[in-house]
C-alpha cells in the first residue's frame, strides 16, 4: 500500500485556476470512484473538500472541483483565494477495506 | 455539528504503548452509518491511515501497523480510543480521529476530524 504521488507544492496568483493531481495505481484511484480531497491550514482539523471523486460536501466553495482519468485524479481550485493556502491531501479507497493518502501538495498564492 | 476532541498522557518512552482516546460530541459513536478513524502526520510528513472500528466492534487496520494497533470504543462514554505497542521515533506524529463514513463500496471519506494531538515518542 504505497502513498498516492502528489506534487510537493502548487502555485497561483489570486483569481487563477490551480490543478492539483493524485497518481495511484488500478488497485486505488483507478479501481474505484472513491477519492477523497482534504484542505489542511496546520494546526486545524483537516476539512473534507470532495468525496467520490467530484462530489462537494454541503458549504464547500463551488471553486473546487474533482476529477478523475485513468489512475490519476485532479483536484481543481478556481479563482484562487489568500485563504485557499494550505496543504491539500488526496485519499482513495484501497481495497481489503481500507484507505491511502496522498504525499500532500502545499498550495501557495502569490 | 459533529465535533472531536483527541486527548492523551503526553510524550511516550520508546518499546512502551501509545494510548489515545477520542471524545465524540454532537454524534453517537452508536451511529450505524459511520466508523471511526484514527490517522496520524509525522513531522513534515503527509498523512497515515490508522485504521477504524465500528460500534458493533468490528474493526480494520493498516497493514503496516496491523500488529501493534488496537482501536476499541466506549458507546457509554462516546468515545473511541486507539492503542499502539512497542513504539519508536518513527510513530512520533499528530494523531488525528476522524468519522469514517463508508458502506460497501460507497462513500469512503472522512467528514469531520479533531484538531490533532501531538504525541513524541523519546526516552
Amino acid at each position: 500500500q504505497s502513498a498516492l504521488t502528489q506534487p510537493a507544492s502548487v502555485s497561483g496568483s489570486p483569481g487563477q485556476s490551480i490543478t492539483i493531481s493524485c497518481t495511484g495505481t488500478s488497485s486505488d484511484v483507478g479501481g474505484y470512484n472513491l477519492v477523497s480531497w482534504y484542505q489542511h491550514h496546520p494546526g486545524k482539523a483537516p476539512k473534507l473538500m470532495i468525496y467520490e471523486g467530484s462530489k462537494r460536501p454541503s458549504g464547500v466553495s463551488n471553486r473546487f472541483s474533482g476529477s478523475k482519468s485513468g489512475n490519476t485524479a485532479s483536484l481543481t481550485i478556481s479563482g484562487l483565494q489568500a485563504d485557499d493556502e494550505a496543504d491539500f491531501y488526496c485519499c482513495s479507497y484501497a481495497g481489503s477495506s481500507s484507505y491511502v493518502f496522498g504525499t500532500g501538495t502545499k498550495v501557495s498564492v502569490l | 455539528q459533529v465535533q472531536l476532541q483527541e486527548s492523551g498522557p503526553g510524550p511516550v518512552k520508546p518499546s512502551e504503548t501509545l494510548s489515545l482516546t477520542c471524545t465524540v460530541s454532537g454524534a453517537s459513536v452508536s451511529t450505524s452509518t459511520y466508523y471511526w478513524s484514527w490517522i496520524r502526520q509525522p513531522p513534515g510528513k503527509g498523512l497515515e491511515w490508522i485504521g477504524y472500528i465500528h460500534y458493533i466492534g468490528s474493526t480494520n487496520y493498516n497493514p503496516s501497523l496491523n500488529s501493534r494497533v488496537t482501536i476499541s470504543v466506549d458507546t457509554s462514554k462516546n468515545q473511541f480510543s486507539l492503542k499502539l505497542t512497542s513504539v519508536t521515533a518513527a510513530d512520533s506524529a499528530v494523531y488525528y480521529c476522524a468519522r469514517d463514513h463508508h458502506s460497501g463500496y460507497d462513500y469512503w471519506y472522512f467528514d469531520s476530524w479533531g484538531q490533532g494531538t501531538l504525541v513524541t515518542v523519546s526516552p
